[in-house]
């Protein structure tokens, strides 16, 4: 049983440079999320999806976007790295809006 | 706004009794879940409570008071292993999850 799977797990990105934070779970959960979390905060909710097809900003988007072409995968591209977007970033996948959350192992990105 | 508080931090003695409470203030309450993350892991779903009362699992209690807007999670026969923080969380009435910033506990021999 994979669960979620994230990767890469380090990353280095120097400012203004794109790149993509994998995501996919095989439980076929309808509901998948990214959070990012700053040290000594709450984790914060970038993106989430209900379902393939369908994508909704979550507290903090800017900077982000995602696609759900299906069940399994959540890409989070980040476009124009900026340092403010260091931070550790969680995929996350549920059964139903109110179950609990399966995490992913989750990325560090450093943006310099 | 919406707000959840946690201690930032607690220590505690290796095999002793530790109460972690969180207080929240939110638009509507559809449950509270409390999560444990060890130090560069991820989070892992530890009790969820929606109605009034104590849930026990093992080691682990979690009690909640909507009235009060209060939970608490109760860890017994601490052992070292249990050092990490704990993330407690909200359902609000759009099904959001309003994450309170985790307290991190640290067990003493």
């Amino acid at each position: 049983n994979a669960g979620v799977t994230q990767t890469p797990k380090f990353r280095i990105l120097k400012i203004g440079q794109s790149m993509t934070l994998q995501c996919t779970q095989d439980m076929n959960h309808n509901y998948m999320y990214w959070y990012r979390q700053d040290p000594g905060m709450g984790l914060k909710l970038i993106y989430y999806s209900v379902g393939a097809g369908i994508t909704d900003k979550g507290e903090v988007p800017n900077g982000y976007n995602v696609s759900r072409s299906t069940t399994e995968d959540f890409p989070l591209r980040l476009e124009l790295a900026a340092p403010s977007q260091t931070s550790v970033y969680f995929c996350a996948s549920s059964e139903t809006e109110s179950e609990k959350l399966f995490f992913g192992s989750g990325t560090q990105l450093s943006v310099l | 706004g919406q707000n959840i508080d946690q201690p930032t931090e607690m220590t505690a003695t290796e095999g002793a009794i530790v109460q972690i409470n969180c207080t929240y203030q939110t638009s509507g309450f559809n449950g509270l879940f409390w999560y444990q993350q060890h130090a560069g892991e991820a989070p892992t779903f530890l009790s969820y409570n929606v109605l009034d009362g104590l849930e026990e699992k093992g080691r682990f209690s979690s009690f909640l008071s909507r009235s009060k807007g209060y939970s608490y999670l109760l860890l017994k026969e601490l052992q070292m292993k249990d050092s990490a923080s704990y993330l407690c969380a909200v359902v609000d009435s759009n099904y959001q999850l309003i994450w309170g910033a985790g307290t991190k506990l640290i067990i003493k021999p």
